[in-house]
């Protein structure tokens, strides 16, 4: 069946360093690729998405970068701050309205 | 902005009991909405679909009988874990396709703020 994999698991990063989270999806007929940043027991926070026809997408620290052909979508974070610590989730749509969610990345920035 | 409001936020009670949890759109109607399950430090995972007026659609593997749907109106879905074990203990979170944006299949989904169910 469809799948996404996400890459790393968990991330630590000093402060201000960037921060790469990639992932690879499998349903070509796939078009909208959302992110979503958790923090611990709290609700998934959508922080930027991107659409079938772009090919990257920037919204101050964070861009999305996607490619069709490899099926690979990326989310990258600059200058990353202590509050950036949180676990982040990619997706890639599935029909009409759903998700398929990536396993999750747990990124710590360190202070 | 979409507003998803998920209540009770915490629940404990002992094995057999069934427990409602609620879904609503505070400032949007929602035709669809989704109910997730979430394992500790584990992705989300779909078990359905909750579609107003007619039957959930319920994704492979996922009990239909156990996890009881209703989408009682345009702003609210229902998820009843009926009888639940501890083995149902879990962090169930619903979402919403945002009204706002795009095209068929280009809506963000709102999320609730989850439900922490835990059975002793």
């Amino acid at each position: 069946g469809e799948n996404v994999e996400q890459h790393p698991s968990t991330l630590s990063v000093q402060e201000g360093d960037s921060a790469v989270i990639k992932c690879t999806y499998s349903d070509s007929a796939s078009n909208y690729f959302p992110w979503y940043k958790q923090e611990l027991g709290k609700r998934p926070q959508l922080i930027i998405d991107i659409r079938s026809n772009v090919g990257e997408k920037k919204d101050q620290r964070i861009a999305v970068t996607l490619n069709k052909t490899a099926k690979h979508f990326s989310l990258h974070i600059t200058e990353t701050q202590p509050e950036d610590s949180a676990v982040y989730f990619c997706a890639a749509s599935r029909g009409t309205y759903k998700y398929i969610f990536g396993t999750g990345t747990r990124l710590k920035v360190l202070a | 902005g979409a507003v998803v409001s998920q209540h009770p936020s915490r629940v404990i009670c002992k094995s057999g009991t069934s427990v409602k949890i609620e879904c609503r759109s505070l400032d949007f109607q929602a035709t669809t909405m989704f109910w997730y399950r979430q394992f500790p430090k584990q992705s989300l995972m779909l078990m359905a679909t909750s579609n107003e007026g007619s039957k959930a659609t319920y994704e492979q593997g996922v009990e239909k009988d156990k996890f009881l749907i209703n989408h009682a109106s345009l702003t609210l879905s229902t998820l009843t874990v009926t009888s639940a074990h501890p083995e149902d203990s879990s962090f169930y979170i619903c979402s919403a396709p945002s009204p706002d944006r795009g095209g068929i299949g280009h809506q963000p989904q709102h999320f609730g703020d989850g439900t922490r169910l835990s059975i002793l």
